[in-house]
């Protein structure tokens, strides 16, 4: 089956650790977001990539950093430096067709730091 | 003035009943509209894009645009009770290469048997 995996579904840590999420897709999609969530507020950018190896940084990337050295992945570490870094974190892939403008969801990882 | 905005909600329709939600934005240049349908504790599903003014119609979903007005809505036929979800509107003034894309923070929908 194709599609977008996360992992691990929750996640808990304590302050001041860093942390890593990973994001694979076997669709052959070349566009990679990281979004964060937060209750009552929009999706909002935290990364994105539109090939390996190249990466820009999105509205919220501070205290985040992020890799692409193959296509099918694009980790996500949240580092101590993440002010208030519990949310929902969800990663997205566009394809590389005339639908490039179309970004498709996974599962989503559930972070929680105290 | 947020960039995407919806009512929160949430809205309660009954059983067969039609569910009307809408979406205003902020930025002229927009060019890219999406639906997306988010259950409690799920991700986001896309279940609609629209790109062109008027209507656009897939299943007992509707899409309507309106860029002079800068509104986008989504109705919902025949509402069921598993439509019962928070529907996010997305905005983007991009056809390619989204990574300028802006969210709404969603409108709760209840369909009650």
């Amino acid at each position: 089956d194709g599609g977008i995996t996360q992992s691990p579904k929750y996640l808990f840590r304590k302050e001041g650790q860093n942390v890593t999420l990973s994001c694979e897709q076997n669709l052959n999609h070349d566009a990679m977001y990281w979004y964060r969530q937060d209750p009552g507020q929009g999706l909002r950018l935290i990364y994105y990539s539109q090939i390996v190896n190249d990466f820009q940084k999105g509205d919220i990337a501070e205290g985040y950093s992020v890799s692409r050295e193959k296509k099918e992945s694009f980790p996500l570490t949240v580092t101590s430096a993440q002010k208030n870094p519990t949310a929902f974190y969800l990663c997205a892939s566009s394809p590389p067709d005339a639908r490039s403008y179309e970004q498709y969801f996974g599962p989503g990882t559930r972070l929680t730091v105290t | 003035q947020k960039e995407v905005e919806q009512n929160s909600g949430p809205l309660s329709v009954p059983e067969g009943a039609i569910a009307s939600l809408n979406c205003t934005y902020s930025d002229r240049v927009s060019q890219s509209f999406f639906w997306y349908r988010q259950y409690s504790g799920k991700s986001p599903e896309l279940i609609m894009s629209i790109y062109s003014n008027g209507d656009k119609e897939d299943g007992r979903f509707t899409a309507q645009l309106n860029k002079a007005s800068q509104y986008v809505s989504l109705l919902i036929r025949d509402s069921q009770p598993s439509d019962s979800a928070t529907y996010l509107c997305a905005v983007s003034p991009l056809f390619y290469n989204n990574n300028d894309m802006r969210f709404g923070a969603g409108t709760r929908l209840t369909v009650k048997p």
